[in-house]
C-alpha cells in the first residue's frame, strides 16, 4: 500500500524557516517523481514544486521560487521542502503527492497524496 | 498561466440524481501531437487530502466507481456523477497539466445533498 506521511509543520514567525519531510513507503520511491502542493485554510489547491526520481529535474511555482527548495533522499525514501523567508500567505496545509506520470520529467497529475502537515506563519 | 474556471461554485443534488460540474480553461489543453487533453479531476472530502478521479480528461483512475465520468476537449470539460451517493459529498477540482511545469487548479465545486 502506498503511504505518504508528512511531518515538520508548525507555527513559525514571518521571515522564519521550516523544513518539511515526507516519508514514503509501499512503492519504489526512486522510480517516481514527487511534488509538494499546498492548500490555504478554506481555499483551493496550489502546486508548489516538483522533483524527478533522480533529482535531475526540479521546478517551482513562481510564488515560492527563490524561497523554497525541494530535495529528496532515495536511500531514505524521503522527500523534503526547505522553506525560508516565510510569509503570512504561506500559511497552509502542505501535501506531498506522487506524480501519476513519472515517465515524464515534468509534473503532470497526482495519484497519491499524504494527509498533509499544517504550517502557520504568524507573529 | 492557464486559468481554470469551474462552475458552479456549489450545487445540491438529490440522492440518485445526476451531478454535473464544468471546468473551462483559458486556453486549449489538447496536445495535438498525441490528441490527449491534459486535464485531471480530483475529489476532496472534508478533512482529507484530494484523491484523483480522472486523468487525461476521461481516464478513470483504478478503483474509482464508474458513476464518475469525465468528458470534453480543448477548453471545456465536464465531470459527471451519474447517480449521486451520500459518500460523494465533497469538493471537486479540475487541474491542467498542459502548461507543465506550471500546473493550475480550478477553484473547486462543492457538491452537497439536496
Amino acid at each position: 500500500e502506498v503511504q505518504l506521511v508528512e511531518s515538520g509543520g508548525g507555527l513559525v514567525q514571518p521571515g522564519g524557516s521550516l523544513r518539511l519531510s515526507c516519508a514514503a513507503s509501499g512503492f519504489t520511491f526512486s522510480s517516481y517523481s514527487m511534488n509538494w502542493v499546498r492548500q490555504a485554510p478554506g481555499k483551493g489547491l496550489e502546486w508548489l514544486s516538483y522533483i524527478s526520481g533522480s533529482s535531475i529535474a526540479i521546478y517551482y511555482a513562481d510564488s515560492v521560487k527563490g524561497r523554497f527548495t525541494i530535495s529528496r533522499d532515495n536511500a531514505k525514501n524521503s522527500l523534503y521542502l526547505q522553506m525560508n523567508s516565510l510569509r503570512d500567505e504561506d500559511t497552509a496545509v502542505y501535501y506531498c503527492a506522487r506524480d501519476g506520470a513519472s515517465y515524464y520529467d515534468s509534473p503532470y497529475f497526482f495519484d497519491y497524496w499524504g494527509q498533509g502537515t499544517l504550517v502557520t506563519v504568524s507573529s | 498561466d492557464i486559468v481554470m474556471t469551474q462552475s458552479p461554485d456549489s450545487l445540491a443534488v438529490s440522492l440518485g440524481e445526476r451531478a454535473t460540474i464544468n471546468c473551462k480553461s483559458s486556453q486549449s489543453v489538447l496536445y495535438s501531437s498525441n490528441n490527449k487533453n491534459y486535464l485531471a479531476w480530483y475529489q476532496q472530502k472534508p478533512g482529507q487530502p484530494p484523491k484523483v478521479l480522472i486523468y487525461w480528461a476521461s481516464t478513470r483512475e483504478s478503483g474509482v466507481p464508474d458513476r464518475f465520468s469525465g468528458s470534453g476537449s480543448g477548453t471545456d470539460f465536464t465531470l459527471t456523477i451519474s447517480s449521486l451517493q451520500a459518500e460523494d459529498v465533497a469538493v471537486y477540482y479540475c487541474q491542467q497539466y498542459y502548461s507543465t511545469p506550471l500546473l493550475t487548479f480550478g477553484g473547486g465545486t462543492k457538491v452537497e445533498i439536496k
